[in-house]
């Protein structure tokens, strides 16, 4: 599976756009990205994930550039509950292909 | 409703015992995985199966077994090998599905937190 890059932490006031970056240069044809949430002692929790095109849900959007090497989490109106480690991964296409591995995320804290 | 189920919450164990950590989903799904998660830290893989009687080793396996002898179930023991046993243990599962499937989603359960006094 490919690795991927996170800053550590981000600040984001509350009521604006979050803009979560992330680093996947080795990422291959086969994989998408994925993009989960885990709040403090709590198991992740899926937001959204994408191949090549940009994603919207009601949660967030995901914008993946033209050569699949980076992508970016937007949570448009960030609230306080949006305060969360976010994690970056990519994962096999096709199911039952094997391990995913997550990196250490970035650490978003939503402030008044 | 559908989900993943892990017991117990919380476990104290004395140093040389083993212990062992349940988790149950009732998904349907192929796939389940055992993560560790030390304190600040992300998730490390430990181990993972992809179908019923088979199982491989992640990047942290030393110290731990599974067995996957039904769908629903994989338990994860931590034995008196682990040198460091102390952790959140996060259990998932994710659909096997049939060739190209966007929605590999991971579903985790909400974790055990293991305490070696």
């Amino acid at each position: 599976d490919a690795k991927t890059t996170q800053p550590t932490s981000m600040d984001c006031a509350e009521g604006r756009a979050a803009n979560l970056p992330c680093n996947h240069s080795t990422i291959s044809g086969n994989e998408y990205v994925y993009w989960y949430r885990q709040i403090h002692s709590q198991g992740p929790q899926y937001i959204i994930h994408g191949l090549k095109n940009n994603e919207t849900n009601e949660m967030a959007s995901l914008i993946i550039t033209e050569d699949r090497k980076s992508s970016t989490l937007i949570l448009p109106h960030a609230t306080l509950r949006d305060t969360a480690v976010y994690y970056c991964i990519v994962r096999p296409i096709k199911a039952n292909a094997g391990k995913s591995t997550f990196g250490d995320g970035t650490t978003l804290t939503v402030k008044p | 409703d559908g989900g993943i189920t892990q017991s117990p919450k919380y476990l104290f164990r004395k140093e040389g015992q083993n212990v062992t950590l349940s988790c149950e989903q009732n998904l349907n799904h192929d796939a389940m995985y055992w993560y560790r998660q030390d304190p600040g830290q992300g998730l490390r893989l430990i181990y993972y199966s992809q179908i019923v009687n088979d199982f491989q080793k992640g990047d942290i396996a030393e110290g731990y077994s599974v067995s996957r002898e039904k769908k629903e179930s994989f338990p994860l023991t931590v034995t008196s090998a682990q040198k460091n046993p102390t952790a959140f243990y996060l259990c998932a599962s994710s659909t096997a599905g049939q060739g190209t499937s966007g929605a590999n989603v991971l579903t985790f359960g909400a974790g055990s937190r293991l305490t070696v006094l």
